[in-house]
């Protein structure tokens, strides 16, 4: 099946700094992801619809200027925490549709903690 | 507005079969998804169904369709410890891609 890899696994930042999230699709194209936060023992949550090319969606209450996404190629998002904070700890997950089924393909997730 | 709901525990033993429920409101919705988080772990699809059917099989896994009812369920047969996860039932928002996730059932199995 597809592949999306999400890198970093996981990471430890200072608060303050900026961090940034790939998310590739390996072997397909992909002119839309998906960006969720996941927090502890709760579901998955919608932040934004990369789009190749174009700007990011957001859904309500994301800060666009907080959550920034780049979808710079057909296989490449990147999403950059920016002046992080201890509350934007988190689990991050991109996801990619597929051909055919109308169906998602994840990304490991990364756990982002800010300290 | 869209919503997904699910139990948030189930407790089975080993051997037993399991069963997971989930609702859902938009009646839209083309296909619905069953995925698995093993802990610190990204998504894994396990199945989906169309919404035109009522019943898909795969193996261990049996996912049954209520349309009129908006409920899904998922039933694992023959439940081992490694199927012990969390599992989130998903329907898609008619934007190929873009899942609305219920809160997630974990799935403890005791041996």
């Amino acid at each position: 099946g597809a592949v999306v890899s999400q890198h970093p696994s996981w990471v430890i930042c200072k608060s303050g700094t900026s961090v940034k999230i790939e998310c590739r699709s390996l072997d397909f194209q992909a002119t839309t992801m998906f960006w969720y936060r996941q927090f502890p023992k709760q579901s998955l949550m919608l932040m934004a619809t990369s789009n190749e090319g174009s700007k990011a969606t957001y859904e309500q209450g994301v800060e666009k200027d907080k959550f920034l996404i780049n979808h710079a190629s057909l296989t490449l998002s990147t999403l950059t925490v920016t002046s992080a904070h201890p509350e934007d700890s988190s689990f991050y997950i991109c996801s990619a549709p597929g051909q055919g089924v109308s169906e998602a393909f994840f990304g490991q997730g990364t756990r982002l903690t800010v300290v | 507005g869209e919503d997904v709901e699910q139990s948030l525990f189930l407790s089975v033993r080993e051997g037993d079969s399991s069963v997971i429920n989930c609702t859902y409101t938009d009646s839209s919705s083309t296909y619905l998804y069953w995925y698995k988080q093993e802990p610190g772990a990204g998504l894994q699809l396990l199945t989906y169904i169309f919404s035109n059917m009522d019943m898909k099989q795969d193996q261990r896994l049996t996912v049954l369709l209520n349309k009129k009812d908006k409920h899904l369920s998922l039933r694992i047969a023959d439940t081992q410890t490694g199927d012990s996860a969390i599992y989130f039932c998903a329907e898609n928002h008619n934007q190929g891609g873009k899942l609305i996730f219920g809160q997630g059932t974990e799935l403890s199995v005791k041996p």
